[in-house]
């Protein structure tokens, strides 16, 4: 079975600063999706980010990019200049590519990270 | 703008009540997805329908009982609940169960149980 890890339940980061997010993941899969998804108080989960394993580029959009290293099933979230607005829980998220089995179509949360941001 | 709408936003029911949550999209999606989500936790998965059929349910107990009338609908109908029932009731949708593509959520019904 997937696991998805999350190791800082929470994180802060000062308005305009860079913050990094951790995430690794357990799988014997070679062909995946990892996604990163924003849930604010507002509490619709909202996707921030995704990458196709069999990419070896780096996603980016806007001010989000990740660090994914397959070799070491890690999925970092670097969040730029940061705005108040990014405060949220970010969940780090995985996806299976091929059918079959208990787990085809599921997505598989880590715990969280509590992201605050302060002015 | 939510491509996902869920009914109602908030729900308070008693414990011998019987009440339905509602999903609707109109993406064209085949795959649409129950979570229960409780307060600082993730969402952990419920059910899953793939093209009206149900695909995966998670060991839900017969309280909840899904139901997909067509592709654009998603009900979950709940009877006799309990206390810890309480929680954000999130409904998702993708272009279907495998493949590419991320899932689509809905703003969530938030449960409450007395």
């Amino acid at each position: 079975a997937q696991t998805v890890t999350q190791s800082q339940p929470e994180m802060s980061v000062q308005e305009a600063e860079t913050v990094t997010l951790s995430c690794t993941y357990d799988t014997s899969e070679s062909d995946y999706y990892l996604f990163w998804y924003k849930q604010p108080p507002s509490r619709q989960m909202i996707l921030v980010i995704r990458q196709e394993a069999y990419k070896q580029q780096n996603a980016t959009e806007n001010r989000f990019s990740v660090n994914f290293q397959k070799a070491a099933k890690s999925f970092s979230l670097k969040i730029s200049d940061s705005q108040l607005g990014d405060a949220a829980m970010y969940f780090c998220a995985y996806r299976r590519l091929i059918a079959g089995g208990t787990s085809y179509g599921k997505l598989t949360f880590g715990q969280g990270t509590i992201l605050t941001v302060h002015p | 703008d939510t491509e996902v709408t869920q009914t109602p936003k908030h729900l308070v029911m008693g414990m011998t009540n019987k009440k339905s949550l509602k999903c609707e999209q109109h993406m064209g999606h085949r795959a649409m997805y129950w979570y229960k989500q409780k307060a600082k936790k993730p969402p952990e998965l419920m059910f899953v329908y793939s093209y009206e059929k149900l695909s995966i349910n998670e060991s839900v107990p017969s309280r909840f009982s899904p139901e997909c009338p067509n592709s654009s609908l998603l009900n979950l109908h709940l009877h006799a609940l309990q206390p810890e029932d309480s929680a954000l009731y999130l409904c998702a949708s993708s272009t279907r169960l495998g493949g590419t593509g991320e899932l689509f959520f809905g703003e969530g019904s938030r449960l409450t149980v007395l």
